[in-house]
C-alpha cells in the first residue's frame, strides 16, 4: 500500500524558533492535510492542500503541497509552547471512499 | 458541541474478552472509519463505511469487525481480544473539510 515517511521524528527547539517538517510519498496524492494530535485528544486538521504547487497559510503555519504530488512540508515560524503535540501529515488520492494514509508523526517539543 | 463521540475513553480487557468501541457522530456525514494508533506507527485504518449501508476493510482489519448502524454511529467489535489489539482507536467521519476524530479509546489488552 501506499506509505509516508515524515521527517523529522521528532524535534525539540526554543520557544521563537522556527520548526520545518514534511513528508514524501512513494505515489502521488490529491490531497495532503497537515494534523495536530495534543496529548490524550484525538488529531486535529491545521491545513489542507487541493493543488499542487499550492501554498497555504494558517496564522503561524504555513504548509504547501509538492509539484510532483509527493511529497508536502509544514512550516511553523516563531513557535510558542502551545505548539507542543504531535503533527500528522496525512495524504488521499480522494474519490468515494476518500482513505487517508497517515506519516508516522513528528513530535514537536518547544522549551519556553 | 458537533462532533465524534467515542465511548468508552478507557478500557482494559482479558485476553479473549470480546467488546464494542462505539462512535456516533452528529455532523449528517456520510463516511465514517476507525484507526488504530500505537507509538511510532502513525494511525492506521482498520475499517471504513464509505455510506450508510457500506463496509469495507482497512489496512489492519484482522481480529475486528464493524458495524453501521445508522448514518449517525459506526461501531468497532472486537470479539477475542488479543494483547497485539492494546491500542488507542480513534473514529472519525468525514466531511468537506476533511475528517474530524473522536478523542479516542485507550484499549489495554492483558
Amino acid at each position: 500500500g501506499q506509505q509516508l515517511n515524515q521527517s523529522p521524528q521528532s524535534m525539540f527547539i526554543q520557544e521563537g524558533e522556527d520548526v520545518s517538517m514534511n513528508c514524501t510519498s512513494s505515489s502521488i496524492f490529491n490531497t495532503w492535510l497537515w494534523y495536530k494530535q495534543d496529548p490524550g485528544e484525538g488529531p486535529v486538521l491545521l491545513i489542507a492542500l487541493y493543488k499542487a504547487g499550492e501554498l497555504t497559510s494558517n496564522g503561524r503555519l504555513t504548509a504547501q503541497f509538492g509539484i510532483t504530488r509527493k511529497d508536502s512540508f509544514l512550516n511553523i515560524s516563531a513557535s510558542i509552547p502551545s505548539d507542543v503535540g504531535i503533527y500528522f501529515c496525512a495524504g488521499t488520492l480522494g474519490g468515494s471512499n476518500y482513505k487517508l494514509t497517515f506519516g508516522k508523526g513528528t513530535l514537536l517539543t518547544v522549551n519556553p | 458541541n458537533a462532533g465524534v463521540t467515542q465511548t468508552p475513553k478507557f478500557q482494559v480487557l482479558k485476553t479473549g474478552q470480546s467488546m464494542t468501541l462505539q462512535c456516533a457522530q452528529d455532523m449528517n456525514h456520510n463516511s465514517m472509519y476507525w484507526y488504530r494508533q500505537d507509538p511510532g506507527m502513525g494511525l492506521r485504518l482498520i475499517y471504513y463505511s464509505a455510506s450508510e449501508g457500506t463496509t469495507d476493510k482497512g489496512e489492519v482489519p484482522n481480529g475486528y469487525n464493524v458495524s453501521r448502524l445508522n448514518k449517525r454511529e459506526f461501531s468497532l467489535r472486537l470479539e477475542s481480544a488479543a494483547p497485539s489489539q492494546t491500542s488507542v482507536y480513534f473514529c472519525a467521519s468525514r466531511g468537506n473539510y476533511g475528517y474530524t476524530f473522536g478523542s479516542g479509546t485507550r484499549l489495554t489488552v492483558v
